[in-house]
């Protein structure tokens, strides 16, 4: 059974740092592309982050980009967001998801919250 | 980038009707690499629809994709009790971003 579980969601400061964490078990970790996608509260899904099979294509949102670095250990199974500079407007449920260009996100993790508020 | 526009924004229907959802692509969807997901409160979203008509596996027969290009739908035949929730559309063809429409949350008449 494929499963996907996040990790690392918490409350954080405006200009702080937080790393989420997504452990993949169920299915060849290293032969799949994986996201991160986010939902603000109430809101719809915003792509944020896409990562190749061997870590040689990684694409960024622009909302994202030069804050956000995503990552993977293929030998671990994980699929990281290191997130830095932190804003209000990134408060959302944050999804790790299997796909990327050319194929669907087929399966997702639950979600881990990030706050981000003083 | 490719901009995905949902409509109706909201649809009031009753049990056993038919839903059809709308996808307009600001460009065309590179080999029809539109999918459709459901999601339901505080659940992630499922993945239905892929490839613009292929349903994805365990998905009911009620749940129908179409289109091409820059126009794309989906089907409920039948609404059932559990079909109340919000659907995306997504496009995973073109060089990322791989963006997600708006959604468009049906809900009981």
């Amino acid at each position: 059974e494929v499963q996907l579980v996040e990790s690392g969601g918490g409350l954080v400061k405006p200009g702080g740092s937080l790393r989420l964490s997504c452990a993949a078990s169920g299915f060849t970790f290293s032969s799949y592309s994986m996201n991160w996608v986010r939902q603000a509260p109430g809101k719809g899904l915003e792509w944020v982050s896409s990562i190749s099979s061997s870590s040689s294509y990684i694409y960024y949102a622009d909302s994202v980009k030069g804050r956000f670095t995503i990552s993977r250990d293929n030998a671990k199974n994980s699929l990281y967001l290191q997130m830095n500079s932190l804003r209000a407007e990134d408060t959302a449920v944050y999804y790790c998801a299997r796909g990327g260009r050319d194929s669907p996100f087929d399966y997702w993790g639950q979600g881990t919250l990030v706050t981000v508020s003083s | 980038e490719i901009v995905l526009t949902q409509s109706p924004a909201t649809l009031s229907l009753s049990p056993g009707e038919r839903a059809t959802l709308s996808c307009g692509a600001s460009q065309s969807v590179s080999s029809s690499y539109l999918a459709w997901y459901q999601q339901k409160p505080g659940l992630a979203p499922r993945l239905l629809i892929y490839d613009a008509s292929s349903r994805a596996t365990g998905i009911p027969d009620r749940f129908s994709g179409s289109g091409s290009g820059t126009d794309f739908t989906l089907t409920i035949s039948r609404l059932e009790p559990e079909d109340f929730a919000v659907y995306y559309c997504q496009q995973y063809g073109s060089s990322p971003p791989l963006t997600f429409g708006g959604g468009t949350k049906v809900e009981i008449k």
